[in-house]
């Protein structure tokens, strides 16, 4: 596609409740990143993905955080038990190599109520 | 881990008006980005820049890397520039991932 898509752009849902969101990296792209924002802050990383593989998931929060990307492509973000205070902006970015300049999705907004 | 400041936090020019925002960064780092983020959210890469010095249009930025620092001009500045300009960096050597400042926010007024 010409640019990094998330899915969907809008996701509001119930605490405790578990959640997905998707994201279609720039074809042919083999990294992959998760980053969150909150509001009047920069991103923060979360996972990275090099092909297949999580290669660096120190930024995610705890275990109810978890992504794959199973055929080196699409990713999924996975929020379980979902809290009040994972609601923000989740931002899906892909770059063509290692320490190539990264591309950004428009994000999706997660609202936990 | 790598502090990443950006100044000033704040800006307003007037349509027309030159700037200069300013990056920090308190180790050595082999990948440097900047980024705009417009009033709708959208984050738009607009300079890989680990050293040296790069134009595109209006906008040119460059990063000494000995003594970490980088920086983004914006001549004759329009509306459209409005919004929030990111520096990212990566907290250490080898890293992926990237480490963003707190963000310069500009407002162009007409």
């Amino acid at each position: 596609g010409a640019g990094v898509s998330q899915t969907p752009s809008n996701k509001v849902t119930e605490k405790g409740k578990y959640v997905e969101l998707r994201c279609d990296p720039i074809s042919g792209h083999t990294a992959l990143y998760w980053y969150r924002q909150s509001l009047g802050q920069g991103p923060e990383f979360l996972i990275y993905f090099q092909g297949t593989g999580a290669a660096d998931d120190s930024g995610l929060p705890n275990d109810r955080f978890f992504a794959v990307r199973p055929e080196g492509s699409v990713s999924t973000l996975k929020i379980q038990r979902t809290e009040r205070g994972d609601s923000a902006v989740y931002l899906c970015a892909s770059s063509l190599t290692r320490n190539s300049p990264l591309h950004f999705g428009n994000g999706t907004r997660l609202t936990v109520t | 881990g790598i502090q990443v400041e950006q100044s000033p936090p704040d800006l307003i020019l007037q349509e027309g008006a030159n700037s200069t925002l300013r990056c920090n960064f308190s180790d050595s780092v082999n990948n440097l980005q900047w980024f705009h983020q417009n009033p709708w959210g959208q984050l738009i890469n607009l300079f890989y820049i680990p050293s040296g010095t790069k134009q595109n249009g209006r906008l040119s930025a460059t990063t000494v890397a000995t003594e970490r620092y980088s920086l983004l001009y914006i001549s004759s500045s329009q509306t459209t520039d409005s919004g929030v300009y990111f520096c990212a960096v990566p907290p250490q050597g080898g890293s992926e991932k990237l480490v963003f400042g707190k963000g310069t926010k500009l407002t162009v007024n007409p």
